[in-house]
């Protein structure tokens, strides 16, 4: 299975954007990159996905690199609700191989 | 729409008890997928259901097993309980024909074996 690596946590400000890397070396063609988010004592939450090409949702964005072994989300505006944990994840048979993702830490 | 639910919510359970943990997917969904997630970590996959058959699995023993039913909910049953099987236990739904799509996850079933 591809593995991603994220940093640990990451720290912002309310109302700031936040910029959320991931790396993928081992990405396949068929790989989709998938981000979801992970508050406190909830289930998962689908954030945005994409193949190649960026894109967009009302909840965040998402860069692709060119060779498609980067990625990154973009939070345009941090709110409180955002604190969570971030998990990148690549996905070719609808199975989620879940990394420790990065901790986002939102300050007012 | 109610989304993914499961149940219980909570449960407690001693070594060497077994268990059964229930899932309804999405309406229209037709997969479902288990994960287990220990405090501090990150979901690990069970394995994935779709159109009643066992379509992949992850590494976990064969103590853990489940079934789909035709209305596509699903059951994960873990038998002879051990203290390391305490986790938060996630349902997962999707659609299977959609492929590489989103995935909607329920709020888990929080199980402790003593």
């Amino acid at each position: 299975d591809a593995k991603t690596t994220q940093p640990n946590s990451m720290e912002s400000n309310e109302e700031e954007p936040v910029h959320l890397p991931c790396n993928h070396s081992t990405i396949s063609g068929t790989d989709y990159i998938h981000w979801y988010r992970q508050l406190p004592s909830q289930g998962p939450e689908y954030v945005i996905h994409g193949l190649t090409s960026n894109v967009n949702n009302r909840m965040a964005s998402l860069a692709i690199a060119e060779d498609r072994k980067s990625s990154t989300l973009i939070l345009h505006r941090a709110t409180l609700r955002d604190a969570a944990v971030y998990y990148c994840i690549l996905v070719n048979t609808d199975k989620l191989i879940f990394g420790t993702g990065t901790r986002l830490q939102v300050f007012p | 729409d109610a989304g993914v639910t499961q149940s219980p919510t909570h449960l407690i359970k001693t070594r060497g008890q077994q268990v059964t943990l229930r899932c309804s997917p999405k309406s229209g969904h037709d997969t479902v997928s288990w994960y287990q997630q220990a405090l501090g970590q990150g979901p690990q996959f069970i394995f994935q259901y779709y159109e009643e058959e066992e379509r992949q699995r992850g590494n976990f023993p064969d103590r853990f097993s489940g079934h789909q039913f035709p209305n596509y909910s699903s059951e994960l049953n873990v038998n002879a309980l051990l203290l390391g099987d305490s986790a938060l236990y996630l349902c997962a739904s999707t659609d299977g024909l959609a492929g590489g799509g989103e995935q909607f996850f329920g709020p888990g079933t929080r199980l402790t074996v003593l």
